[in-house]
């Protein structure tokens, strides 16, 4: 199985600060890569799709970038809405392994 | 718009059976690979089964192969996901979710809003 592996774990951050979370993939997988935020009581939501590709509706603050086995997330400027949890997803190969998860967190 | 409304969880003993459901509506249902994903209480999420469109390919975790069986009713827009020989690792929020279109289609473009198995005696 292929092991995602996100860093940090968590991060505090002011509203307006740029945050990046890094992703790493056990082997190569492309750019089959997605990126969900979850926020606490709710169902994931897609943000990036194979790398680097905006999903409709999602602030372009987010962008995400890599392939192969080294994944970015940055959100350019954080907004009070963005205070969740994200994974990283590979989805080149069943099983389709989530990372562990990063909390962003209100400093 | 694309609604998923899963159904059917609820708190069971060990060893017992459970059948889960996700209504979909919105989309062309029988178009799409649909997926089965967890998250147990304060945890990560963690991909459980997918099967494809026509239900003619399915694929499972190490974790629930053998015991779990998904499957799918294109006539009636309805994912199921059949629990058997439960276990107390297994409780969780189950979520059903919608696949994104060839060749992305193991990236999940929208999620249900989950349903609790309890595992417990």
């Amino acid at each position: 199985d292929i092991q995602m592996t996100q860093s940090p774990s968590s991060v505090s951050a002011s509203v307006g600060d740029r945050v990046t979370i890094t992703c790493r993939a056990s082997q190569g997988i492309s750019s089959w890569l997605a990126w969900y935020q979850q926020k606490p009581g709710k169902a994931p939501k897609l943000l990036i799709y194979t790398a680097s590709s905006l999903q409709s509706g999602v602030p372009s603050r987010f962008s995400g970038s890599g392939s192969g086995t080294d994944f970015t997330l940055t959100i350019s400027s954080l907004q009070p809405e963005d205070f969740a949890t994200y994974y990283c997803h590979q989805a080149n190969s069943f099983p389709g392994t989530f990372g562990q998860g990063t909390k962003v967190e209100i400093k | 718009e694309v609604q998923l409304l899963e159904s059917g969880g609820g708190l069971v003993q060990p060893g017992g059976s459970l059948r889960l459901s996700c209504a979909a509506s919105g989309f062309t249902f029988s178009s799409y690979a649909m997926s089965w994903v967890r998250q147990a209480p304060g945890k990560g999420l963690e991909w459980v089964s997918a099967i494809s469109g026509s239900g003619g390919s399915t694929n499972y975790a190490d974790s629930v192969k053998g015991r779990f069986t998904i499957s799918r009713d294109n006539s009636k827009n309805t994912l199921y996901l059949q629990m058997n020989s439960l276990r107390a690792e297994d409780t969780a929020v189950y979520y059903c979710a919608k696949s994104r279109d060839l060749p992305d289609s193991r990236s999940f473009e929208c999620w249900g809003q989950g349903t609790l198995v309890a595992v417990s005696s």
